[in-house]
């Protein structure tokens, strides 16, 4: 079965601090993989997409990676600040023939002042 | 330019209804999907267009859910005699092709008494 799991499925850090958020899916036949953040009653937002083929993208404070052969990605956030606390969602596409992302449930992320 | 929108943002309505729900994709993408997210069951997938046509109907859960896109932009998700189970944030997204980025709308929720 084609899955994608988050942990932790909370977590809170202080201001400043550096910090990993994990994804991991079940089937390296990965077509890509974008990650997500969504705030309380609000859409998703788009913050990366990395192909099959890539292995890492950034923009700005954020780096996402992919490792296919473990079956892993992480969302680096540098520095993180108040305004990043939100719910981080990473989600799979799989198959060629579709664009169906496959969710995990998701990281909610409190960085305190 | 202008982003995903759907309308309407709230409705509420009554056990055995029926419902329509709106997605006004971005100009020129040709890929748009629906997925639903409810509590209990995080981000679903629900369907899938490329243009007109409809080649991933998998996600959705019964007979009662039907969805058309016309003109290669906007779509409707209907549901007829909604159950309270329906009850969730219905969310489009759409892309330039199907393994593009996908960019959400805000999403409607849908309340069922």
């Amino acid at each position: 079965k084609q899955e994608v799991t988050q942990i932790p499925a909370a977590l809170s850090v202080p201001e400043g601090e550096n910090l990993v958020l994990n994804c991991s899916f079940t089937d390296s036949a990965i077509y890509n993989l974008q990650w997500f953040r969504q705030d309380p009653g609000k859409g998703l937002t788009s913050l990366l997409l990395i192909q099959s083929s890539q292995r890492e993208q950034t923009s700005g404070r954020l780096n996402a990676s992919l490792d296919k052969s473990s079956g892993r990605s992480t969302l680096y956030i540098a520095a993180s600040q108040p305004g990043d606390s939100a719910t981080y969602l990473c989600a799979a596409i799989y198959s060629s023939n579709t664009g169906k992302l496959i969710f995990g449930q998701g990281t909610t992320l409190q960085v305190k002042p | 330019g202008a982003g995903v929108s759907q309308s309407p943002s709230n409705k509420v309505t009554e056990k055995g209804k029926d419902v329509e729900l709106r997605c006004d994709p971005i100009s020129g993408h040709t890929a748009l999907y629906w997925y639903r997210q409810s509590l209990g069951q995080g981000l679903e997938f629900l369907i899938y267009f490329q243009g007109n046509s409809a080649p991933d109907k998998s996600g959705l859960p019964s007979d009662r859910f039907s969805a058309e896109r016309t003109g290669g932009s906007v779509s409707t998700l209907t549901i007829q005699r909604t159950q309270q189970e329906d009850s969730a944030v219905y969310l489009c997204a759409s892309s330039r092709t199907a393994h593009n980025e996908q960019f959400f709308g805000p999403g409607t929720r849908l309340t069922v008494l």
